[in-house]
Protein backbone atom coordinates (compact mmCIF):
# COMPACT_ATOMS: atom_id res chain seq x y z
CA UNK A 1 0.00 0.00 0.00
CA UNK A 2 1.62 3.44 -1.01
CA UNK A 3 2.11 5.50 1.93
CA UNK A 4 3.92 8.93 3.30
CA UNK A 5 7.47 8.81 4.35
CA UNK A 6 9.09 11.54 5.77
CA UNK A 7 13.07 12.01 6.56
CA UNK A 8 14.85 12.09 8.99
CA UNK A 9 12.48 10.35 12.32
CA UNK A 10 14.52 12.71 14.42
CA UNK A 11 16.38 15.91 14.06
CA UNK A 12 18.51 17.58 16.66
CA UNK A 13 19.51 21.28 15.73
CA UNK A 14 21.18 24.27 17.44
CA UNK A 15 19.09 27.51 17.96
CA UNK A 16 19.33 29.81 14.59
CA UNK A 17 20.08 27.12 12.42
CA UNK A 18 18.53 26.23 9.28
CA UNK A 19 16.75 22.64 8.90
CA UNK A 20 15.29 21.18 6.20
CA UNK A 21 12.31 18.19 6.56
CA UNK A 22 11.53 16.54 3.88
CA UNK A 23 8.58 14.14 2.70
CA UNK A 24 7.86 11.86 -0.01
CA UNK A 25 3.87 11.49 -0.86
CA UNK A 26 2.72 9.04 -2.11
CA UNK A 27 3.26 9.18 -6.11
CA UNK A 28 -0.16 10.02 -7.89
CA UNK A 29 -1.47 12.64 -5.03
CA UNK A 30 -1.15 16.53 -6.22
CA UNK A 31 -1.91 18.22 -2.55
CA UNK A 32 0.80 18.24 -0.01
CA UNK A 33 0.23 19.75 3.62
CA UNK A 34 2.53 20.33 6.70
CA UNK A 35 1.25 20.22 10.10
CA UNK A 36 2.89 20.74 13.61
CA UNK A 37 2.66 19.09 16.86
CA UNK A 38 4.23 20.59 20.08
CA UNK A 39 4.77 17.54 22.66
CA UNK A 40 1.58 17.06 24.66
CA UNK A 41 -0.59 19.95 22.49
CA UNK A 42 -2.97 19.25 19.61
CA UNK A 43 -1.67 18.93 15.85
CA UNK A 44 -2.31 22.08 14.03
CA UNK A 45 -2.58 22.75 10.31
CA UNK A 46 1.03 24.84 8.97
CA UNK A 47 0.47 25.09 5.40
CA UNK A 48 -1.08 23.51 2.00
CA UNK A 49 0.45 23.05 -1.57
CA UNK A 50 -0.70 22.72 -4.51
CA UNK A 51 0.89 23.40 -8.28
CA UNK A 52 3.85 24.66 -7.18
CA UNK A 53 2.07 27.04 -5.22
CA UNK A 54 1.14 27.57 -1.57
CA UNK A 55 -3.04 27.03 -1.08
CA UNK A 56 -3.62 28.19 2.33
CA UNK A 57 -1.07 29.26 5.21
CA UNK A 58 -2.00 29.81 8.98
CA UNK A 59 -0.52 32.03 11.54
CA UNK A 60 2.33 30.07 12.48
CA UNK A 61 3.84 29.78 9.28
CA UNK A 62 5.52 33.21 9.16
CA UNK A 63 8.73 34.28 6.92
CA UNK A 64 10.68 31.71 8.71
CA UNK A 65 9.36 28.59 7.22
CA UNK A 66 8.87 27.51 3.61
CA UNK A 67 7.71 24.67 1.46
CA UNK A 68 9.32 23.62 -1.62
CA UNK A 69 8.67 20.78 -4.27
CA UNK A 70 12.40 20.57 -5.46
CA UNK A 71 11.65 17.72 -8.02
CA UNK A 72 8.73 15.39 -8.46
CA UNK A 73 9.08 12.95 -5.91
CA UNK A 74 9.69 15.74 -2.99
CA UNK A 75 8.34 17.88 -0.89
CA UNK A 76 10.15 20.16 2.26
CA UNK A 77 9.95 22.78 4.88
CA UNK A 78 12.10 24.67 5.54
CA UNK A 79 13.01 26.22 8.74
CA UNK A 80 15.48 29.31 8.26
CA UNK A 81 16.63 30.13 11.71
CA UNK A 82 15.22 27.67 14.46
CA UNK A 83 14.07 28.87 17.61
CA UNK A 84 13.46 26.88 20.76
CA UNK A 85 9.69 26.74 20.25
CA UNK A 86 10.10 25.29 17.26
CA UNK A 87 10.41 21.75 18.57
CA UNK A 88 7.78 19.52 17.94
CA UNK A 89 6.54 16.97 15.57
CA UNK A 90 5.98 17.35 11.96
CA UNK A 91 3.66 15.67 9.65
CA UNK A 92 3.56 15.99 6.47
CA UNK A 93 0.03 14.73 4.41
CA UNK A 94 -0.77 14.09 0.73
CA UNK A 95 -3.70 13.93 -0.97
CA UNK A 96 -5.21 13.15 -4.20
CA UNK A 97 -7.44 16.68 -4.22
CA UNK A 98 -7.87 19.07 -2.19
CA UNK A 99 -11.76 19.48 -1.12
CA UNK A 100 -13.15 17.05 1.62
CA UNK A 101 -13.88 14.17 -0.29
CA UNK A 102 -10.15 13.39 -0.66
CA UNK A 103 -8.28 11.93 2.25
CA UNK A 104 -5.14 13.21 3.43
CA UNK A 105 -2.85 10.39 3.97
CA UNK A 106 -0.32 10.93 6.32
CA UNK A 107 3.68 10.34 7.06
CA UNK A 108 5.48 9.13 10.25
CA UNK A 109 6.58 12.47 11.08
CA UNK A 110 10.03 13.73 12.19
CA UNK A 111 11.04 14.93 15.57
CA UNK A 112 12.26 18.19 15.72
CA UNK A 113 14.45 19.31 18.91
CA UNK A 114 16.36 22.59 18.63
CA UNK A 115 18.77 22.93 21.52
CA UNK B 1 -14.01 29.68 12.49
CA UNK B 2 -14.21 25.86 12.61
CA UNK B 3 -13.26 24.12 15.75
CA UNK B 4 -13.04 20.64 17.19
CA UNK B 5 -13.40 20.16 21.08
CA UNK B 6 -12.36 16.88 22.87
CA UNK B 7 -13.25 17.54 26.66
CA UNK B 8 -12.04 14.49 27.87
CA UNK B 9 -8.42 14.32 28.55
CA UNK B 10 -7.97 11.43 30.01
CA UNK B 11 -10.02 8.08 29.98
CA UNK B 12 -9.64 4.33 31.43
CA UNK B 13 -11.11 1.16 30.47
CA UNK B 14 -11.12 -2.11 31.24
CA UNK B 15 -9.70 -4.99 29.15
CA UNK B 16 -12.83 -6.33 26.95
CA UNK B 17 -15.18 -3.82 28.24
CA UNK B 18 -16.35 -0.62 26.18
CA UNK B 19 -15.18 2.71 26.40
CA UNK B 20 -16.73 6.08 24.67
CA UNK B 21 -14.55 9.18 22.96
CA UNK B 22 -16.48 12.43 23.02
CA UNK B 23 -15.91 14.75 20.35
CA UNK B 24 -17.87 17.75 19.31
CA UNK B 25 -17.26 20.71 16.27
CA UNK B 26 -18.61 23.53 15.09
CA UNK B 27 -18.78 24.67 11.16
CA UNK B 28 -20.97 26.30 8.89
CA UNK B 29 -19.76 24.10 6.07
CA UNK B 30 -22.39 21.49 5.09
CA UNK B 31 -19.70 18.87 3.07
CA UNK B 32 -16.80 17.37 5.17
CA UNK B 33 -15.23 14.59 6.70
CA UNK B 34 -14.75 13.61 10.61
CA UNK B 35 -11.91 11.54 11.50
CA UNK B 36 -10.49 9.83 14.66
CA UNK B 37 -7.15 9.20 14.73
CA UNK B 38 -5.00 7.02 17.05
CA UNK B 39 -1.51 8.07 18.42
CA UNK B 40 0.42 5.75 19.99
CA UNK B 41 3.98 6.84 21.83
CA UNK B 42 5.85 6.65 18.45
CA UNK B 43 3.32 9.87 17.45
CA UNK B 44 2.92 8.50 14.13
CA UNK B 45 -0.92 9.38 13.10
CA UNK B 46 -2.80 6.16 13.02
CA UNK B 47 -6.52 6.54 10.62
CA UNK B 48 -9.15 4.61 13.02
CA UNK B 49 -12.59 5.42 11.32
CA UNK B 50 -13.58 8.42 9.64
CA UNK B 51 -17.71 9.70 9.08
CA UNK B 52 -18.82 11.78 5.96
CA UNK B 53 -21.07 14.44 6.63
CA UNK B 54 -23.70 13.54 4.26
CA UNK B 55 -24.01 10.03 5.10
CA UNK B 56 -26.45 9.44 8.03
CA UNK B 57 -25.43 5.73 8.84
CA UNK B 58 -22.88 5.40 11.84
CA UNK B 59 -19.22 4.47 10.26
CA UNK B 60 -17.92 1.01 11.65
CA UNK B 61 -14.67 -0.06 11.78
CA UNK B 62 -14.51 -3.77 12.97
CA UNK B 63 -14.23 -2.85 17.23
CA UNK B 64 -14.71 1.31 16.64
CA UNK B 65 -17.76 2.80 15.43
CA UNK B 66 -18.66 5.82 15.72
CA UNK B 67 -22.19 8.22 16.86
CA UNK B 68 -22.18 10.88 14.42
CA UNK B 69 -25.05 13.84 15.07
CA UNK B 70 -24.92 16.30 12.49
CA UNK B 71 -27.31 18.63 14.19
CA UNK B 72 -25.53 18.44 17.24
CA UNK B 73 -22.33 18.82 15.91
CA UNK B 74 -21.17 15.67 18.15
CA UNK B 75 -18.75 12.67 17.06
CA UNK B 76 -18.30 10.02 19.44
CA UNK B 77 -16.00 7.40 18.98
CA UNK B 78 -17.03 3.26 20.40
CA UNK B 79 -14.20 1.08 21.31
CA UNK B 80 -15.79 -2.43 22.01
CA UNK B 81 -14.38 -4.98 23.73
CA UNK B 82 -11.12 -2.76 24.63
CA UNK B 83 -7.74 -4.06 24.27
CA UNK B 84 -4.41 -2.88 25.68
CA UNK B 85 -2.69 -1.92 21.92
CA UNK B 86 -5.67 0.59 22.01
CA UNK B 87 -3.86 2.45 24.91
CA UNK B 88 -2.67 5.68 23.17
CA UNK B 89 -3.52 8.90 22.62
CA UNK B 90 -7.17 9.78 20.22
CA UNK B 91 -7.54 12.97 18.65
CA UNK B 92 -11.07 13.82 16.68
CA UNK B 93 -10.54 15.66 13.68
CA UNK B 94 -13.11 17.88 11.20
CA UNK B 95 -11.55 17.88 7.35
CA UNK B 96 -11.98 19.85 4.57
CA UNK B 97 -9.25 21.04 2.23
CA UNK B 98 -7.39 21.23 5.79
CA UNK B 99 -8.19 19.38 9.72
CA UNK B 100 -8.21 20.96 12.33
CA UNK B 101 -8.09 18.72 15.20
CA UNK B 102 -9.09 18.64 18.60
CA UNK B 103 -6.85 18.59 21.58
CA UNK B 104 -6.70 15.01 22.66
CA UNK B 105 -7.83 11.76 24.86
CA UNK B 106 -5.56 9.67 26.34
CA UNK B 107 -7.14 5.91 26.69
CA UNK B 108 -5.68 3.67 29.32
CA UNK B 109 -6.97 0.43 29.37
CA UNK B 110 -6.37 -1.79 32.51
CA UNK B 111 -5.51 -5.20 32.47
Amino acid sequence: EPEVTQTPSHQVTQMGQEVILRCVPISNHLYFYWYRQILGQKVEFLVSFYNNEISEKSEIFDDQFSVERPDGSNFTLKIRSTKLEDSAMYFCASSDGGTSYNEQFFGPGTRLTVL
Amino acid sequence: AQTVTQSQPEMSVQEAETVTLSCTYDTSESDYYLFWYKQPPSRQMILVIRQEAYKQQNATENRFSVNFQKAAKSFSLKISDSQLGDAAMYFCAYGTYKYIFGTGTRLKVLA
